[in-house]
């Protein structure tokens, strides 16, 4: 069965700091992959998507992330954290752009000043 | 990037009484729309895919009798809590898509509390 995996629950960083969320997938065929963004009490806003092609994929708001096959894992990168940047993020795969999801746990940042 | 809207954004019920929510996409015809439901520090979990003018497919475990899903036209989709219960109070998330190899897009989410 397909899954998706966000090992940590909680990360905390300095505003200014580079941040990675981390993502590793199970999947049979080659997936389409997402990292979603969620602030408090609100919907989903897509940060980045990979489909194929280049394996690094650059989003919104500075995030970048890199499928990497062979590990099976779709990281979440920011060079700089901004403090508007706390909030929970969300790795989810797909069959296809516009099928189901299967989203991981969720990673809660925290940003300090 | 295309609007999805939910109504409400939040309401409190006694318990056993029934909940609809309305999902829109306000600017583009969702041929596909997804429900989730969300608990609190929790992922989102998808309870039913809807497709216009055909009966949503509910994921295993999903009451199809306790949470009625209508998707009548190409701009809206339905969810019906019936008899609802305290354990029924999350968070519901709906998205929706043009269509096959199109972009899902997320609406802002209803919470619900059943007291």
């Amino acid at each position: 069965a397909q899954s998706v995996t966000q090992p940590d629950i909680h990360i905390t960083v300095s505003e200014g700091a580079s941040l990675e969320l981390r993502c590793n997938y199970s999947y049979g065929a080659t997936p389409y992959l997402f990292w979603y963004v969620q602030s408090p009490g609100q919907g989903l806003q897509l940060l980045l998507k990979y489909f194929s092609g280049d394996t690094l994929v650059q989003g919104i708001k500075g995030f970048e992330a890199e499928f990497k096959r062979s590990q099976s894992s779709f990281n979440l990168r920011k060079p700089s954290v901004h403090w508007s940047d706390a909030a929970e993020y969300f790795c989810a795969v797909g069959y296809n752009q516009g099928g189901k999801l299967i989203f991981g746990q969720g990673t809660e940042l925290s940003v300090k000043p | 990037g295309a609007v999805v809207s939910q109504h409400p954004s939040w309401v409190i019920c006694k318990s056993g009484t029934s909940v609809k929510i309305e999902c829109r996409s306000l600017d583009f015809q969702a041929t596909t729309m997804f429900w989730y439901r969300q608990f609190p520090k929790q992922s989102l979990m998808l309870m039913a895919t809807s497709n216009e003018g055909s009966k949503a497919t509910y994921e295993q475990g999903v009451e199809k009798d306790k949470f009625l899903i209508n998707h009548a036209s190409l701009t809206l989709s339905t969810l019906t809590v019936t008899s609802a219960h305290p354990e029924d109070s999350s968070f519901y998330i709906c998205s929706a898509s043009s269509g096959s190899g199109n972009e899902q897009f997320f609406g802002p989410g209803t919470r619900l509390t059943v007291l």
